[in-house]
């Protein structure tokens, strides 16, 4: 089985911009969410998707969001762009949220300019 | 409120050598779960463990070892006979009232140097 992906690998972006990451959850797998990564914060949820409802979302501005499709693909958009948003952003997919074990992607590498 | 500590920040280690990594959490709830995963630089996290509060008993994967004491609140983990691959970052994890929503430690850097 494939496991999850995320595209791209890497962004370069400038301050103002936004950007769409993609995950692609691990084939069957309904529930995905959403992680930032930085040295300073460490891991952060940044919000979760089950058959396209957000069920839960972290502690984030407005300026982060998401959606998720109807074959589970899943998006989060970040919009006006800061330098503080440079991260890693981890995808991590499941059956069904009951299920608890999460599976990650290799993360979509963000550097804000 | 939910938090996870590791509080080693970096553990360098000689190959051979058994290293534990320390896991505190702090939660109301009753009912929980307890995960530990790996970051190799590669930057993909792997799961480990998955470990639920009632279940208290220590698990045991090939050089891999679990120690959950719900009276102190720690999930430990044990690498035994260490080896260079076992380079990475492991995160303790705890989640969080919410099936989708881990709240993760800062995580602990272990070098394993041949």
């Amino acid at each position: 089985k494939a496991g999850v992906t995320q595209t791209p690998r890497y962004l370069i972006k400038t301050r103002g911009q936004q950007v769409t990451l993609s995950c692609s959850p691990i084939s069957g797998h309904r529930s995905v969410s959403w992680y930032q990564q930085t040295p300073g914060q460490g891991l952060q949820f940044l919000f979760e998707y089950f058959s396209e409802t957000q069920r839960n979302k972290g502690n984030f501005p407005g300026r982060f969001s998401g959606r998720q499709f109807s074959n589970s693909r899943s998006e989060m958009n970040v919009s006006t762009l800061e330098l503080g948003d440079s991260a890693l952003y981890l995808c991590a997919s499941m059956p069904a949220p009951t299920t608890y074990e999460q599976y990650f992607g290799p993360g979509t590498r963000l550097t804000v300019t | 409120a939910q938090k996870v500590t590791q509080a080693q920040t970096e553990i360098s280690v000689v190959e051979k050598e058994d290293v534990t990594l320390d896991c505190v959490y702090e939660t109301r709830d009753t009912t929980y779960y307890l995960f530990w995963y790996k970051q190799p630089p590669s930057g993909e996290l792997v799961f480990l463990i998955r470990r639920n509060s009632f279940d208290e008993q220590n698990e045991i994967s090939g050089r891999y070892s679990w120690n959950f004491q719900k009276s102190t609140s720690s999930f430990n983990f044990t690498i035994t006979a260490s080896q260079v691959v076992d380079s990475a970052v492991y995160f303790c994890a705890l989640e969080g009232g919410s099936q989708g929503n881990l709240i993760f430690g800062k995580g602990t850097k272990l070098s394993v140097k041949p």
